[in-house]
């Protein structure tokens, strides 16, 4: 089963903790990005990275950390600097177009 | 800045009549476009996609059109079936073509 996964659906957080989103990917593609999706919202680029060991901020990375050691895999942790951390949280890799995993629900409570 | 916006938000057909959601887009640079359909608690599905070197291109039972001169573009469902009934939202590849725009949606419900 091919695709790009990522973990877990559903997450919770008190406030102050640091927390890692997954995702991995097996379709080879070299670039994967991370979005957030708010209700009634498009969606806003966090970080991207065009290539292992190297990524670029988006427009809302403030609060937010990847890495990108392998080309399967880039995680996201949301840090406690994060003030509004609800949300839906969106990977995707670009093979020409981008194309999302099932994406991660976090609630901060 | 960048913007990509729809004008309608919601959007009600009856079953099997056609759709037509709309899009606008603000940066004249973008040359590459999407249209993604999303349904509720999933992540979104690419539908069909267009280059700035076509004005229309067709999959199965949607078509996109593309008009560069007004910054416009649509995306036509035929015969709408219950299963489209989702969030669909346009993406531009904007500036320098590494990332891409998208607006906030347009909600699609297919009444029976």
């Amino acid at each position: 089963d091919g695709g790009i996964t990522q973990s877990p659906k559903y997450l919770f957080r008190k406030e102050g903790q640091n927390v890692t989103l997954s995702c991995e990917q097996n379709l080879n593609h070299d670039a994967m990005y991370w979005y957030r999706q708010d209700p009634g919202q498009g969606l806003r680029l966090i970080y991207y990275s065009q290539i292992v060991n190297d990524f670029q901020k988006g427009d809302i990375a403030e609060g937010y950390s990847v890495s990108r050691e392998k080309k399967e895999s880039f995680p996201l942790t949301v840090t406690s600097a994060q003030k509004n951390p609800t949300a839906f949280y969106l990977c995707a890799t670009r093979a020409g177009g981008l194309f999302f995993g099932p994406g991660t629900r976090l609630t901060v409570l | 800045g960048e913007s990509v916006g729809l004008h309608l938000p919601t959007l009600s057909v009856q079953e099997g009549d056609n759709s037509i959601i709309n899009c606008a887009y603000s940066n004249s640079a973008s040359d590459y476009f999407i249209w993604y359909k999303q349904e509720s608690g999933k992540g979104p599905q690419f539908i069909i996609d267009i280059r700035s070197n076509m004005d229309k291109r067709q999959g199965q039972r949607v078509t996109v059109l593309l008009n560069k001169t007004v910054k416009h573009l649509s995306l036509q469902i035929a015969a709408t079936q219950p299963g489209d009934s989702a969030v669909y939202f346009c993406a531009e590849n904007g500036n320098y073509g590494q990332n891409f725009v998208f607006g906030p949606g347009t909600r699609l419900s297919v009444l029976p």
